[in-house]
């Protein structure tokens, strides 16, 4: 079975750091880019961040951009989002998910894990 | 970055009726060296994710009854289901994939009238 499962969420102060991790199995991981995605409190969908396969390819929305990184280790299926210089408005339930590739192209995303919840608060 | 807009936030529908969801871009999502829409649908129901309806725009995934159809290109499209059911009753997204940032629609609220 094709799995992704978040862990790394819970509650950080304002300006602190906070490392999310996305364990996958069941698919030969190595062979798909992933991303992360968050959903604010009762809000829509915000696409992050993804890396591609090898880790070369890395793309950023410009809302975490300088304070978010996204990494992988291939060997462990891991994928990582390291989130820097917290702010209230970064609560929200982050996913971690799999490309979806169809003749080669990505299009969209397949495999969502449950999400792990961050609250930044004092 | 793209902006993806969907219409209407909230929809209504009776069981066994037809709903159609819309969603526009602020630039074209065709990619002409393929002949491709690069626009996803999603459906979320409460306390789930998303999970995957349409691709290419039109293109149902593995295991999506054929009730629900995308259709569209360019900059509009649209998500269909012909008969609702009482599963069905879900937030619905629409996502662009053409450039980063992999921007989503704010969501339609599909319920029941």
């Amino acid at each position: 079975e094709v799995q992704l499962v978040e862990s790394g969420g819970g509650v950080v102060q304002p300006g602190r750091s906070r490392r999310l991790s996305c364990a996958a199995s069941g698919f030969t991981f190595d062979d798909y880019a992933m991303h992360w995605v968050r959903q604010r409190p009762g809000g829509g969908l915000e696409w992050l961040s993804g890396i591609s396969w090898s880790g070369s390819t890395i793309s950023y929305a410009g809302s975490v951009k300088g304070r978010f990184t996204i990494s992988r280790d291939n060997a462990n299926h891991l994928v990582f989002l390291q989130m820097n210089g917290l702010r209230p408005d970064d609560t929200a339930v982050y996913y971690c998910a799999k490309v979806f590739t169809n003749s080669g192209y990505a299009v969209g995303f397949d495999t969502w894990g449950r999400g792990t919840l961050v609250t930044v608060s004092s | 970055d793209i902006v993806m807009t969907q219409s209407p936030d909230s929809l209504p529908v009776s069981l066994g009726e037809r709903a159609t969801i819309s969603c526009r871009s602020n630039q074209s999502l065709y990619y002409s060296s393929n002949d491709k829409n690069y626009l996803s649908w999603y459906q979320q129901k409460p306390g789930q994710s998303p999970k995957l309806l349409i691709y290419w725009a039109s293109s149902r995934q593995s295991g999506v009854p054929d009730r629900f159809s995308g259709s569209g290109s360019g900059t509009d499209f649209s998500l269909t289901i012909s008969r609702l059911q009482a599963e069905d009753v879900a937030v619905y997204f629409c996502q662009q994939y053409y450039t980063t940032p992999y921007t989503f629609g704010q969501g339609t609220k599909l319920e029941l009238k």
